[in-house]
C-alpha cells in the first residue's frame, strides 16, 4: 500500500499570504489529522477530519482550517500568514474507527516558511 | 491535561552500544503509548505502540519498550545501535480526554546520536 502523501514538500510565502497544504491518506483509511512542528512548540496537533467532518480540534486561532473530501483526502488552509506559521505541517492518517487501537501513520510533511 | 516527557534532549552513543530513551506519561487509568521516529527532513515513522497486554512491546528496527504502570513510564530500548539509528525519537500518548484517539500528545523529542 502506499503511504500518506503531501503536497507540496516546500512551501515560501509572504506574511499575509494564504496556503493550502493538501494530503491524500493510506488507501483505506478515512481519519485524517493534522499537527504543526516548530523548534520551539514542538509536535502540536492541529484538528482531525473523519467522513468529511471535523471531529477534534486543537487549540490554534481560526486562521487555520480545514476540510475532507468524499475520497478521504483532506487539505487544510491558513490564511493571513504570520512568521510564526513557519513550521512542518504534519499529515496523518488512521482507519478512524474510533476504537483504541487506531494507529496513527504520517506523511513526510510540507515545509512552510514564511517571510 | 495529560502530557508526556521525555527528560533527554540529546543522546550520544557508541554504535554497537546499547540504548533507552527514556519516556514518562501523566495519565490516570491505561495510556496508549507510541514511538515515532524521526530522520532530519522526514515526517514520523511509527517504532511501536502499546495499547494494552503484554508491557514488553517489541517494535522494527530491533526496538522493544516497557510500559511500567508504576512508574508512569514507557522507555526505548535497543540492545546494540548501529549508525543508522541517529534520528530523533518521539513518545506519545492518545489524548483519551479529548473524546477521540487521533489526538496525540507528543513529548518534546530526544536526539540521538551515534558516535562510530
Amino acid at each position: 500500500k502506499a503511504g500518506v502523501t503531501q503536497t507540496p514538500r516546500y512551501l515560501i510565502k509572504t506574511r499575509g499570504q494564504q496556503v493550502t497544504l493538501s494530503c491524500s491518506p493510506i488507501s483505506g483509511h478515512r481519519s485524517v489529522s493534522w499537527y504543526q512542528q516548530t523548534p520551539g512548540q514542538g509536535l502540536q496537533f492541529l484538528f482531525e477530519y473523519f467522513s468529511e467532518t471535523q471531529r477534534n480540534k486543537g487549540n490554534f486561532p481560526g486562521r487555520f482550517s480545514g476540510r475532507q473530501f468524499s475520497n478521504s483526502r483532506s487539505e487544510m488552509n491558513v490564511s493571513t500568514l504570520e512568521l510564526g506559521d513557519s513550521a512542518l505541517y504534519l499529515c496523518a492518517s488512521s482507519p478512524g474507527q474510533g476504537s483504541s487501537t487506531d494507529t496513527q501513520y504520517f506523511g513526510p510533511g510540507t515545509r512552510l516558511t514564511v517571510l | 491535561a495529560q502530557s508526556v516527557t521525555q527528560p533527554d534532549i540529546h543522546i550520544t552513543v557508541s554504535e554497537g552500544a546499547s540504548l533507552e530513551l527514556r519516556c514518562n506519561y501523566s495519565y490516570g487509568a491505561t495510556p496508549y503509548l507510541f514511538w515515532y521516529v524521526q530522520s532530519p527532513g522526514q515526517g514520523l515513522q511509527l517504532l511501536l505502540k502499546y495499547f494494552s497486554g503484554d508491557t514488553l512491546v517489541q517494535g522494527i528496527k530491533g526496538f522493544e519498550a516497557e510500559f511500567k504502570r508504576s512508574q508512569s513510564s514507557f522507555n526505548l530500548r535497543k540492545p546494540s545501535v548501529h549508525w543508522s539509528d541517529a534520528a530523533e525519537y518521539f513518545c506519545a500518548v492518545v489524548d483519551s480526554f479529548s473524546g477521540g484517539y487521533n489526538k496525540l500528545i507528543f513529548g518534546a523529542g530526544t536526539r540521538l546520536a551515534v558516535h562510530p
